[in-house]
């Protein structure tokens, strides 16, 4: 079975910190990663995705990858209480487009 | 385009009950996926359908659930009969291939009782 692992959380952070999403993943496989952002009572939207090793900046965000030790970060820069949400990480097995998704991290951006 | 349009946001009903939940997913995307996100379990895919064909319905939990898509436009999940543990949202989400990107609707708060 196809695993993908996060902390629950709650993570809190002070505004305009660096808050650090991690995730795991077990199918050596995959090819893509996806990070969705929900808020209470709302769907899953993504923000980030990353296909190659390395790092992908997109304004505050960066997604970190690192392959051959199955993890994949996200990075929120001067956080902002409007970020506080819970992060997913999804994760497509090898061969599939459809993800896995993992139970998400619970970001607190306190003022 | 209005997005992928999940009806209704809310379901409260009793065991026993049948429960019809229904999606029109966003116009041209040709892949279908259901999903059920409980605090427990996180967010479970159900099943999807590729141009309208079901392809992998492994996660449907057991013979109470079903899911249909009659048209390109149009899907519904049923359960018969609900039981107290169905409780969860309900997500629907579509996508265009190759585009891996998933657009979730609203989602179906649903509570048995």
């Amino acid at each position: 079975q196809k695993e993908v692992e996060q902390n629950s959380g709650p993570l809190s952070v002070p505004e305009g910190a660096i808050a650090s999403l991690n995730c795991t993943y077990s199918d050596r496989g995959s090819q893509s990663f996806f990070w969705y952002r929900q808020y209470s009572g709302k769907s899953p939207e993504l923000i980030m995705f990353i296909y190659s090793n390395g790092d992908k900046e997109d304004g505050r965000f960066t997604a970190q990858l690192n392959k051959a030790s199955q993890y994949v970060s996200l990075l929120i820069r001067d956080s902002q209480p409007s970020d506080s949400a819970t992060y997913l990480c999804a994760v497509p097995s090898g061969g599939s487009y459809i993800p896995t998704f993992g139970r998400g991290t619970s970001l607190i951006v306190h003022p | 385009d209005a997005g992928v349009i999940q009806s209704p946001r809310h379901e409260v009903t009793e065991m026993g009950q049948e429960v019809t939940l229904r999606c029109k997913p966003i116009s041209g995307h040709n892949s279908l996926f259901w999903y059920r996100q409980t605090m427990m379990r996180g967010l479970e895919l159900l099943i999807y359908f590729n141009n309208n064909v079901p392809i992998d319905d492994s996660g449907m939990p057991e013979d109470r659930f079903s899911a249909k898509m009659p048209n390109a436009s149009f899907s519904t999940l049923k359960i018969q009969p609900s039981e107290p543990r169905d409780s969860a949202v309900y997500f629907c989400a579509s996508k265009d291939s190759p585009n891996e990107k998933l657009f979730f609707g609203s989602g179906t708060q649903l509570s048995v009782l």
